[in-house]
């Protein structure tokens, strides 16, 4: 089984440009996240889908950061314009929905963003 | 709302000591507990979870927790440390709730180091 898919793995952008990530979750999964990882923390959910539509976005900056999942499948997040603080790894997860067992969360390798 | 806590940011053990990473949490109700490995520039990869049934938990890579409600603690041992175990753990929290996708709660992670 293919694991979660992201690309790029690096980036290096200056401050106040845009840039883009994508991600393609494992075949199946109805739910997708993407989190932001500081260096020296833990993840924090930036967003997560079910499907094509969002459950969660509370702790999405939405003056700079977007992100959609047409079709309910694969999922860009982009930031425009990108500050200094916005340096971190970009993760995306995919988990299934289940009735009865609590899914467990498929993270795939990640996005470095460096914001110079 | 609901929160770990990882005592130790760094854990250093000799070759086949015995390894343990604390995780302390914090909630009005039992939650469900995770633990996750990432090795360096990879994704985080589930360990094990607990999930309200058995308290000792068996995970991967011989890795297993204790959920411990008088304590509050999710503590994670290995009986012995190979120097693969090298890595940053994270324990994680999420509501305990079936049926619907997970939002985890991540602690700030504990970087394990394994000597010779």
């Amino acid at each position: 089984e293919a694991g979660v898919a992201q690309s790029p793995r690096y980036k290096i952008i200056e401050k106040r440009q845009s840039v883009a990530f994508w991600c393609n979750p494992i075949s199946g999964h109805a739910t997708l996240y993407w989190y932001q990882q500081i260096l020296g923390q833990g993840p924090k959910l930036l967003i997560q889908f079910q499907n094509n539509g969002v459950v969660d976005d509370s702790q999405l900056p939405k003056d700079r950061f977007s992100a959609e999942r047409l079709k309910g499948v694969d999922s860009t997040l982009k930031i425009q314009p990108a500050k200094l603080e916005d340096s971190a790894v970009y993760l995306c997860a995919s988990s299934p929905l289940t009735q009865y067992l609590t899914d467990t969360q498929y993270f795939g390798p990640g996005t470095r963003l460096t914001v110079l | 709302a609901q929160s770990v806590t990882q005592l130790g940011s760094h854990v250093s053990v000799s070759e086949g000591a015995l390894v343990l990473l604390r995780c302390n949490y914090s909630s009005s109700v039992p939650p469900y507990l995770f633990w996750y490995v990432q090795y360096p520039n990879q994704g985080l990869q589930l360990l094990l979870k607990y999930t309200s049934a058995a308290t000792l938990v068996k995970g991967i890579n011989g890795f297993e927790a204790e959920f411990k409600k008088s304590e509050t603690s999710f503590h994670l041992t290995k009986p012995s440390a190979h120097m693969s175990d090298a890595a940053e753990y994270f324990c994680a929290v999420s509501p305990p709730i079936t049926g619907t996708a997970s939002k985890l709660t991540f602690g700030t992670g504990t970087r394990l180091q394994v000597t010779l």
